[in-house]
């Protein structure tokens, strides 16, 4: 069963830090991997998506890598703005086959501080 | 980008009455959406999957006469809670997607329902 995890649980650092957001997967067999944004109370944005063929997407001040045999995924935020303050979660998708379904971590919230 | 709309974005309603909260994709074709279920500073658990057309898919644990879900056309589906009660207060999330896509999901925004 695929388990993702997400560490750490909250981050809070001062306005125009880089910071890095760490998801990790058990198994490694994916194909594709969605960091998502939540603001409180609100649905989620998708930021970026990685394929399992890629090592990263660039958005913006945002870098996603994935490194697919250790089963893990950065999300790397620069200069960072009191806006990006939110809960980020990821998700990899097992299969292309089958219903695709998404298995979520816990998420981390970060709090980018004035 | 592809945009998802749920309808009520909140609700309340008294323990054994159903609601039903409604999934739209707006500017595309979902020939799948899942409902998901997030409680309190926790993450998304998926409930099921509805492909247009057929019966959805409940993940384990989940009732699936408590939690009826249809997806009549490709752009709509919907989710009945019946006969509620207070733990079934929670934030309920949408997702679509179509076939040939990356099959990346598109959320809604979430209808949160509190039971009284």
């Amino acid at each position: 069963k695929q388990e993702v995890t997400q560490i750490p649980a909250a981050l809070s650092v001062p306005e125009g830090e880089n910071l890095v957001l760490n998801c990790s997967f058990t198994d490694s067999a994916i194909y594709n991997l969605q960091w998502f944004r939540q603001d409180p109370g609100k649905g989620l944005t998708s930021l970026l998506l990685i394929q399992s063929s890629q090592r990263e997407q660039t958005s913006g001040r945002l870098n996603a890598s994935l490194d697919k045999s250790s089963g893990r995924s950065t999300l790397y935020i620069a200069a960072s703005q009191p806006g990006d303050s939110a809960t980020y979660l990821c998700a990899v998708t097992a299969s292309p086959q089958g219903a695709q379904k998404l298995v979520f971590g816990q998420g981390t919230r970060l709090t980018i501080n004035p | 980008g592809a945009v998802v709309s749920q309808h009520p974005s909140r609700v309340i309603c008294k323990s054994g009455t159903s609601v039903k909260i409604e999934c739209r994709s707006l500017d595309f074709q979902a020939t799948t959406m899942f409902w998901y279920r997030q409680f309190p500073k926790k993450s998304l658990m998926l409930m099921a999957t509805s492909n247009e057309g057929s019966k959805a898919t409940y993940e384990q644990g989940v009732e699936k006469d408590k939690f009826l879900i249809n997806h009549a056309s490709l752009t709509l589906s919907t989710l009945t809670v019946t006969s509620a009660h207070p733990e079934d207060s929670s934030f309920y999330i949408c997702s679509a997607r179509w076939d040939g896509h990356l099959y990346e999901q598109y959320f809604g925004p979430g209808t949160r329902l509190t039971v009284t």
